[in-house]
């Protein structure tokens, strides 16, 4: 069965820094992996993917991500955190069977000026 | 615009009240696919369609009903709302066997 665990379910940076939000997947199969965005209020919006080719994938706002193979992660990244930034990300593995988006419990950032 | 539409955005409705959120796509998809969101349990899946006339559980598909006459709608049926059906919902669609699913803006259903 496939799988995603997302470390930590706040983080908290401040404006400029660094940010780092982990995600550990589960697949018996090559897997199609995501990250998406919710600002408050809002709907769920794709921030990038992973299918094949490139292990660093680059996304909207600044973010990437690098697919790990031997450490099953896909960690997502951002150099300089703005406080747009502000919202909760979800990491998820697409199902190679029935096309269902399996997600992880999410991670809410917090940006601090 | 390519858009996914749910309606309404907000509901309040009393336990047993048969209710519809409705769901429309206006990018030819066959994939359509019901989610709830609730704090600490991430989005998990209720229903999805590969195609009109074809339906099929999810994750916690209990107390929950869909239907799929159109390519281009999926209502979410709830005959007997229960409050433990309370949650944030959202309808996605995509191309079959497509990377990429897209979301509707959500449907915030409070049960009392």
């Amino acid at each position: 069965a496939q799988s995603v665990t997302q470390l930590g379910s706040h983080v908290s940076v401040s404006e400029g820094a660094l940010v780092l939000l982990r995600c550990n997947y589960s697949s018996s199969v090559p897997p199609y992996l995501f990250w998406y965005v919710q600002y408050p209020n809002q709907g769920l919006q794709l921030l990038l993917k992973y299918t094949t080719g490139a292990t660093l994938v680059k996304g909207i706002n600044g973010f990437e991500a690098e697919f790990k193979k031997s450490e099953t992660s896909f960690h997502l990244t951002k150099p300089s955190a703005h406080m747009s930034d502000a919202a909760e990300y979800f990491c998820a593995v697409r199902n190679w069977n029935t096309d269902k988006l399996i997600f992880g419990t999410g991670t809410r950032l917090q940006v601090f000026p | 615009e390519a858009q996914v539409t749910q309606n309404p955005r907000y509901l309040i409705t009393v336990t047993g009240k048969k209710l519809t959120v409705t769901c429309s796509q206006n990018m030819n998809h066959e994939y359509m696919s019901w989610y709830r969101q609730d704090p600490g349990l991430g989005l998990r899946q209720i229903y999805y369609s590969m195609n009109v006339e074809v339906t099929d559980k999810g994750d916690v598909p209990e107390g929950y009903k869909v239907s799929r006459k159109e390519k281009r709608n999926f209502p979410l049926i709830l005959e007997s709302p229960s409050p433990n059906q309370t949650s944030l919902y959202f309808c996605a669609s995509g191309t079959q066997g497509a990377v990429e699913q897209y979301f509707g803006p959500g449907t915030r259903l409070t049960v009392t």
